[in-house]
């Protein structure tokens, strides 16, 4: 079993819908839980971390943790074409402060105007 | 202030040679961790770094691979002895905390290595 999990996508969605990026991770000592966003040839970027069981809003970002279902979620609202990309979910492995950070395979995510 | 800086950006080796990757973390960073990406895929874990320690180095590659991150100066990704499966995107970042609870990770542009 891989420790992030990610549908590859692509996945589609029109212009001012909302998209929905979901994540599985298998380590029940994680902690800390990040979405990170990556353009085509460029680097990865934070976007939204998340630490306690609920949601948490940021602009049109909605990040929501499940603990218990060891599962993440990433909310986009209005979306725009400047979110097409691939969005990276991140979770540090293991009860150890000093942890690596381990991310999963990504969702790319495609607006069609 | 500089943010995660690399080099080189690309690199292009033949099989057999040596690849040294550069990197300098944020300034006021002292963890840095290594990732690998192939195209069209993820990230891939190698090693986690603090100065002068290496604190996790279960993603790297056994033989021919080694990281350092010295008092003064980089990290460097050393590959020795390249072979094509090792073309790939390096990427390093850093943070402020080393604390994979807390801390958020600033990437590099990457180093691209290409093996002939």
């Amino acid at each position: 079993q891989k420790e992030v999990e990610q549908n590859s996508g692509p996945l589609s969605v029109p212009e001012g819908a909302i998209a929905s990026l979901n994540c599985t991770y298998s380590d029940r000592g994680s902690q800390s839980f990040f979405w990170y966003r990556q353009y085509s040839g460029k680097s990865p970027e934070l976007i939204m971390f998340i630490y306690s069981n609920g949601d948490k809003e940021d602009g049109r970002f909605t990040a929501q943790l499940n603990k218990a279902s060891q599962y993440v979620s990433l909310l986009i609202r209005d979306s725009q074409p400047s979110d097409s990309a691939t969005y990276l979910c991140a979770v540090n492995a293991g009860y150890s402060s000093a942890s690596k950070i381990i991310f999963g395979s990504g969702t790319r995510l495609s607006i069609r105007p | 202030n500089a943010g995660v800086m690399q080099n080189p950006r690309h690199l292009v080796r033949r099989r057999g040679q040596e690849a040294r990757l550069r990197c300098s973390p944020m300034k006021g960073h002292s963890h840095v961790y290594w990732y690998r990406q192939l195209p069209e895929e993820g990230l891939k874990f190698m090693v986690y770094l603090q100065k002068e320690n290496i604190i996790d180095e279960s993603g790297m590659p056994k033989e021919r691979f080694s990281a350092e991150f010295p008092k003064e100066g980089p990290s460097i990704l050393r590959i020795q002895q390249v072979v094509r499966g090792d073309s790939a995107a390096y990427f390093c970042a850093s943070s402020r905390t080393g604390d994979g609870n807390t801390g958020e990770l600033f990437f590099g542009e990457g180093s691209r290595l290409t093996v002939l």
